[in-house]
């Protein structure tokens, strides 16, 4: 298994442009999550998703969006880049089910600069 | 909602002796604290998780401690060696399987293992 990944490794974006952030796994995890990672923080909660077709709000998802039509991928979009979203950026999934019920799975990470 | 504190921010610590990082929690309802490492350009990945119906847990030379009443737990390193040398995150979140869909996360503690 592959676990999760997630293209590109990094990318620069200038102001108002838009990108898809691509996250994909293998594992057949129904659950599946996209955080960002500032400098000195926390990882934030940016979208998650419990299954293919279903997605919901996470802590801080304002200027940006997701859609989940198949279990194993689950793209963010960013449509308006603005330098506030210059982050790194993780996707992660979980089985729900099972004695690992509670384990997320990360990806390696986007680096992502918004100029 | 939850708020999770983490300290110290940094740590540094000779090879061979233990390292201690402590986190609180603000949420009663939180019943699942995990335990992520960060190596440098890589994505957390999960090295212990305790749930609230325990009190104490040991993975070799790593144990995670809960102290339910004071809402606070703590990741305890014996033995540490220059492998040790990444970003410590704690997080908590409460339900399980279908209810844990968010994990909080501390801002995470840099440990440096000088040899």
């Amino acid at each position: 298994n592959a676990g999760v990944t997630q293209t590109p490794k990094f990318r620069i974006l200038k102001i108002g442009q838009s990108m898809t952030l691509q996250c994909t796994q293998d594992m057949n995890h129904n659950y599946m999550y996209w955080y960002r990672q500032d400098p000195g923080m926390g990882l934030k909660l940016i979208y998650y998703s419990v299954g293919a077709g279903i997605t919901d709000k996470g802590e801080v998802p304002n200027g940006y969006n997701v859609s989940r039509s198949t279990t194993e991928d689950f793209p963010l979009r960013l449509e308006l880049a603005a330098p506030s979203q210059t982050s790194v950026y993780f996707c992660a999934s979980k089985d729900p089910r099972g004695a690992t019920q509670e384990t997320q799975y990360f990806g390696p990470g986007t680096r992502l600069l918004v100029l | 909602g939850e708020n999770v504190e983490q300290h110290p921010s940094t740590l540094s610590v000779q090879e061979g002796d233990s390292a201690v990082i402590k986190c609180t929690y603000s949420d009663s309802a939180s019943n699942y604290f995990p335990w992520y490492k960060q190596e440098l350009g890589k994505g957390p990945q999960l090295i212990i998780d305790i749930r609230s119906n325990v009190g104490e847990k040991k993975d070799q030379r790593i144990a995670v401690t809960l102290n339910k009443t004071a809402k606070h737990f703590s990741l305890h390193i014996t033995e540490t060696q220059p492998e040790d040398s990444a970003v410590y995150f704690c997080a908590a979140s409460k339900g399980s399987g279908a209810g844990s869909y968010q994990l909080t996360f501390g801002k995470g503690t840099k440990l440096s293992v000088i040899p």
